[in-house]
């Protein structure tokens, strides 16, 4: 079993939709959860991240974390063409700073 | 502010040859980090620098791969000899410092394609 799990898609959703992507984890020594985003042959960038149980909110973005069941979320509302990108869960603790991510969803919004 | 920057963006070789990667990172980022994204995965770490000396290396295979800072600013990651596993985008990161939850800020990357 991996340690990040994550849907490899691709999420196909039409403009405006609601977009929920996830990951679930095994490794309890996380602390910090992160969603980047990737274009294609792009860098990822940080899009939100985490650390607590709970919910986070920056714009059309929110970030859930449900800790006692290994399980985190990324909800897009009002979804743009623009948003079609690959999105990796990333996650960082138990004393190690480098990220451990997940294989990424590749998400299409059609206009 | 500039971003990471790396380069060649794209290199292609024949296995058994040697390439080197360059990374420049942001200015006055203390902690750097090299990760290998196979095609359909997600970024691995193979190596995080705090200034100039190694503080994980655990998942580089020492064997063929060796990477350096040698004065705290840019790096490079050494493959000799290339396998064709070891096709991939390298990608550099770097932060301001280590510990907690600090923003790693990403490269484009170096294609590498192994034939």
């Amino acid at each position: 079993q991996k340690e990040v799990e994550q849907d490899p898609g691709p999420l196909s959703v039409p403009e405006g939709a609601i977009v929920s992507l996830n990951c679930t984890y095994s490794n309890s020594a996380f602390q910090y959860f992160m969603w980047y985003r990737q274009y294609s042959r792009k860098g990822p960038e940080l899009l939100m991240y985490t650390y607590s149980s709970g919910n986070k909110e920056d714009g059309r973005f929110t970030a859930q974390v449900d800790k006692s069941s290994k399980y985190i979320s990324l909800f897009i509302r009002d979804s743009q063409p623009s948003d079609s990108a690959t999105y990796l869960c990333a996650m960082q603790g138990g004393g190690a700073d480098g990220l451990t991510f997940g294989k990424g969803t590749h998400l299409i919004i059609q206009p | 502010e500039a971003g990471v920057a790396q380069s060649p963006r794209y290199k292609i070789i024949e296995k058994r040859q040697s390439v080197a990667f360059w990374c420049n990172p942001i200015s006055g980022h203390a902690t750097l980090y090299w990760y290998q994204q196979i095609l359909g995965q997600g970024p691995k770490l193979l190596i995080q620098f705090q200034n100039n000396g190694v503080v994980d290396d655990s998942q580089l295979p020492k064997d063929r791969f060796s990477a350096e800072r040698l004065k705290g600013v840019d790096s490079t990651l050494k493959i000799q000899p290339a396998k064709l596993e070891d096709s991939a985008v390298y990608l550099c990161a770097s932060s301001l410092t280590s510990g907690g939850a600090r923003e790693q800020f990403f490269g484009p990357g170096t294609r590498l394609t192994v034939l």
